[in-house]
């Protein structure tokens, strides 16, 4: 059975980075055959899927538009998870920040939730 | 982007009544090399995550109830809850996964009567 366990701090300042970890068990981060996915939601965005990170013999990346430029996805093998890094954060940041596997695609599990808030 | 809309944005059903929700894609999610709709629906409750019911369009996950079906084309699609539960109370969500960003619809809540 696979389990998502993601843990980070549940506020961060504005311009600020958020930090997200996602520790996998029962499957392995670097398996060939799904992708690791960051998915947030709020009110005001609905479900936002942020992007992925995958091995095919190396690591891709696939990021959404919006937050290209300040968006990173770190695979960690020694400990099997993967880490979501967010750099200058504003208020419109503010959500509930999921972890998923992909299988095929689809999100077949997903870690807990971490509400993030973006505030002084 | 491929952007999903839903309607209706909510709806309340009797216990034991059919629910249909329904989704589409302003482009096909239909892939012509393998035949298979890159659509997903998920059903989520509060302070939960999203639960997977459906993927391919109408492949229902081990274990979500029979109850649950999806169908569809290439751009629209369908959520059907044959008899309405208690337990059934929830946003739903479809999701197509063709091409990267994998969109989320907005969301249909679905409420007893």
């Amino acid at each position: 059975q696979v389990q998502l366990q993601q843990s980070g701090p549940g506020l961060v300042k504005p311009s600020q980075t958020l930090s997200l970890t996602c520790a996998i068990s029962g499957d392995s981060v670097s398996s060939n055959s799904v992708a690791w996915a960051w998915i947030r939601q709020s009110p005001s965005r609905g479900l936002e899927w942020l992007g992925r990170t995958y091995y095919r013999s190396k690591w891709f990346n696939d990021y959404v538009v919006s937050v290209k430029s300040r968006i990173t996805f770190t695979p960690d093998t020694s400990k099997n998870q993967f880490s979501l890094q967010l750099s200058s954060v504003t208020p419109e940041d503010t959500a509930v920040y999921y972890c998923a596997r992909l299988k095929n695609g689809y999100c077949d599990y997903w870690g807990q939730g971490t509400l993030v808030t973006v505030s002084s | 982007d491929i952007v999903m809309t839903q309607s209706p944005d909510s709806l309340a059903v009797s216990l034991g009544e059919r629910a249909t929700i329904n989704c589409k894609s302003s482009q096909s999610v239909l892939s012509s090399s393998n035949n298979l709709k890159y659509l997903a629906w998920y059903q989520q409750k509060p302070g939960q995550p999203p639960k997977l019911l459906i993927y391919w369009a109408s492949t229902r996950e081990s274990g979500v109830p029979d109850r649950f079906s999806g169908s569809g084309s290439g751009t629209d699609f369908t959520l059907t809850i044959s008899s309405l539960q208690a337990e059934d109370v929830a946003v739903y969500y479809c999701q197509h996964y063709y091409s990267t960003p994998f969109t989320f619809g907005p969301g249909t809540k679905v409420d007893i009567k």
